[in-house]
């Protein structure tokens, strides 16, 4: 099972781009990379999915290098409501289990 | 439903007593799991349902934990004997295992409190 590295917490502020790199050293072939995000007292939410290069949906982008053993979160302009957890997840279906990491707590201020 | 639903949203209970949390997947998913997590900590995996059945149960803390699903569809956690440190939000997320990937749709989970 791939086990995944992030960094425990990061601060930002309001307008800044934001980049957390989370390290999968031991990932599988057929293993994607996928980011969720999670608010107090809900359940994680999916913010985007990848194998390799980048990918960009709405709200994010997601920068995954040739060897794969890490990928790059950035999010465009935080603001407030951009304070939460994001966990980096590595697994597919084959997976039988999706093991999360610690998760990294982002704090953006005004 | 649209989203997955788990039920109830907040239980209190005794110490020693059973508990029954029920988690209702987004229609068509076949993938279920079920996550423990505590006040400040992150997701422990507890149990993985394809269909119906369960490939791997070693992420059930203790044998007082059990999970069922029925008709590929609702699953139940049964939490016997509950303890104090039972305490925690669980979990449940269903995916519709297309293709290769997994995506993960979660509930709001179940608050639990063991006094």
């Amino acid at each position: 099972l791939a086990k995944t590295t992030q960094p425990i917490s990061m601060d930002s502020y309001e307008g800044q781009e934001v980049n957390i790199t989370c390290s999968h050293n031991n990932i599988a072939t057929n293993d994607y990379i996928t980011w969720y995000q999670q608010f107090p007292s809900q359940g994680p939410r999916f913010i985007i999915q990848g194998y390799k290069t980048k990918v960009t949906n709405e709200v994010a982008s997601l920068f995954i290098p040739a060897d794969r053993k890490s990928s790059t979160l950035s999010l465009p302009r935080v603001s407030l409501s951009d304070t939460a957890v994001y966990y980096c997840l590595v697994g597919g279906w084959a997976t039988n289990k999706l093991i999360f990491g610690t998760g990294t707590l982002l704090a953006v201020q005004p | 439903g649209a989203g997955v639903s788990q039920s109830p949203s907040n239980k209190v209970t005794e110490k020693g007593k059973d508990v029954e949390l029920r988690c209702d997947p987004i229609s068509g998913h076949t993938a279920l799991y079920w996550y423990r997590q505590s006040l400040g900590q992150g997701l422990e995996f507890l149990i993985y349902f394809q269909g119906n059945s369960a490939p791997d149960k070693s992420g059930l803390p203790s044998d007082r934990f059990s999970a069922e699903r029925t008709g590929g569809s609702v699953s139940t956690l049964t939490i016997q004997r509950t303890q104090q440190e039972d305490s925690a939000v669980y979990l449940c997320a269903s995916s519709p295992r297309t293709g290769d990937n997994e995506k993960l749709f979660f509930g709001s989970g179940t608050q639990l409190s063991v006094l």
